[in-house]
């Protein structure tokens, strides 16, 4: 049963620390996407990659936010530096880009930021 | 630009009974996709169901199923013989077919209780 894992599942830092959230997407899929939940604003997508390329990461914070996929079984998403504003979930979502994808997600990074 | 809606904050459903979630979205688009997810307090993002928008058969996956109506733009899910293990957040979600756009809209999600 293939699926999409992260790690770590949950993470306390304090603020103005690095946070690095991992991904790897089920075998075979060629787009992952990032997204933030929290409770005011929902499912928030941060960044999406197609074959490792960047698609569009206009949802990220660009000062401190940055995502990268250094081969096809792992993608990252990395804070620094870290607020408290940024404590959420952070899910890890994959599909393969047919036109009739489904994205499958990860059970998510829970962050908090003291 | 498209938009889906969950008027429903909150539903509750007593075990065994059968309980339908609304969602309804905007979009200019003849062809999309259309999506269930579930999650549960584990805050896994669980695919219930999925339709196409040029099918016009309703989607359906064992005791879920689906209402869609194209035209008045509506995509509600229908949950028969209700279980405890049903109780999450649902979640529905418009996917557009445009080339390279491969972005989902989320609903802002309705919490489902089961009652025992």
């Amino acid at each position: 049963d293939a699926r999409v894992t992260q790690t770590p599942r949950d993470k306390v830092t304090e603020m103005g620390q690095e946070v690095t959230m991992r991904c790897q997407p089920i075998l075979g899929h060629n787009t992952v996407f990032w997204y933030r939940q929290t409770m005011m604003q929902g499912l928030e997508l941060l960044a999406y990659f197609r074959n490792r390329a960047p698609l569009d990461d206009s949802g990220m914070p660009k000062d401190r936010f940055s995502a990268e996929m250094p081969d096809a079984t792992l993608a990252t998403l990395k804070i620094q530096p870290s607020e408290p504003r940024d404590s959420a979930v952070y899910f890890c979502a994959s599909g393969f880009g047919t036109g009739q994808e489904t994205q499958y997600f990860g059970p998510g990074t829970r962050l908090l930021v003291l | 630009a498209q938009t889906v809606t969950q008027s429903q904050p909150e539903m509750s459903v007593q075990e065994a009974e059968t309980v339908t979630l609304s969602c309804t979205y905007d979009t200019s688009e003849s062809d999309y996709y259309l999506f269930w997810y579930k999650q549960p307090p584990s805050r896994q993002m669980i695919l219930v169901i999925r339709q196409e928008a040029y099918k016009q058969q309703n989607a359906t996956e064992n005791r879920f199923s689906v209402n869609f109506q194209k035209a008045a733009k509506s995509f509600s899910l229908k949950i028969s013989d209700s279980q405890l293990g049903d109780a999450a957040m649902y979640f529905c979600a418009y996917r557009s077919p445009t080339s390279g756009t491969y972005k989902y809209i989320f609903g802002t999600g309705t919490r489902l209780k089961v009652l025992a």
